[in-house]
């Protein structure tokens, strides 16, 4: 069945550095989805990518979906302690249910 | 904002009861669905549900798992004899169809019920 592979798995980084997370799809995706999760929280929508090479950017954060539509990132730039949680890709093919990432969980010290 | 309300917060239970879960998704969101998320680890589909039937299921959705939507608003999942491993945070999300060029297919998702299996 469809895999959604995410990495890396943890990330900490000095408050102002940047971060990056990457997802990989075994198979072609009609889209993905990014989600943010705050520790004891629940998943929340962040963007959705759907063409071919697209990016999108919502202030600090800049998403790309790959040409093949198979892979995706999201890159914060100058990372704050507000950044801090867990970052889940999810991808479909149409009408299938989301699939998600195994998500990477960022931490941040000031 | 509407959201998607779920109940109980935190239910514990023992090993071979019953369990029903509870959801009330966003009223105008036609598709509903449960995701569970075992402590630290990815978020895992278990069903979908359309029109008052399932439209797509899981490996892990088995026999033990059923999903009813008993009335307008409310869409339930029961575990009918609960195992150890069925320990994990169930979310309950919803959307409004499942077409992604007018974002319809974004998951709401509410703020999940954690279950305790002893």
């Amino acid at each position: 069945g469809q895999q959604v592979m995410q990495i890396p798995q943890y990330q900490h980084v000095q408050e102002g550095e940047d971060f990056t997370t990457y997802c990989n799809s075994s198979t072609t995706l009609s889209n993905i989805q990014w989600y943010k999760q705050r520790p004891g929280g629940h998943p929340v929508f962040l963007i959705q990518l759907v063409k071919s090479g697209e990016v999108k950017k919502q202030k600090r954060l800049t998403f790309q979906f790959g040409e093949a539509k198979k892979n995706s990132s999201l890159h914060i730039t100058a990372t704050q302690t507000t950044d801090v949680g867990t970052y889940f890709c999810a991808g479909n093919q149409a009408g299938t249910a989301l699939i998600f990432g195994k998500g990477t969980t960022l931490s941040v010290s000031s | 904002e509407p959201e998607v309300t779920q109940t109980p917060s935190h239910q514990v239970t023992q090993m071979g009861q019953e369990v029903i879960l509870r959801c009330v998704p966003i009223s105008n969101h036609l598709y509903f669905y449960w995701y569970r998320q075992i402590l630290g680890q990815k978020v895992e589909f278990l069903v979908s549900f359309y029109n008052n039937e399932i439209s797509e299921k899981s490996e892990i959705f088995d026999d033990q798992f059923s999903v009813e939507r008993p009335d307008g608003s409310n869409f339930t999942l029961k575990i009918r004899s609960t195992k150890l491993e069925d320990s994990a945070m169930y979310f309950c999300a919803s959307s409004e169809g499942t077409g992604p060029l007018s974002g319809a297919n974004v998951l709401t998702f509410g703020a999940g019920s954690r279950l305790t299996v002893l």
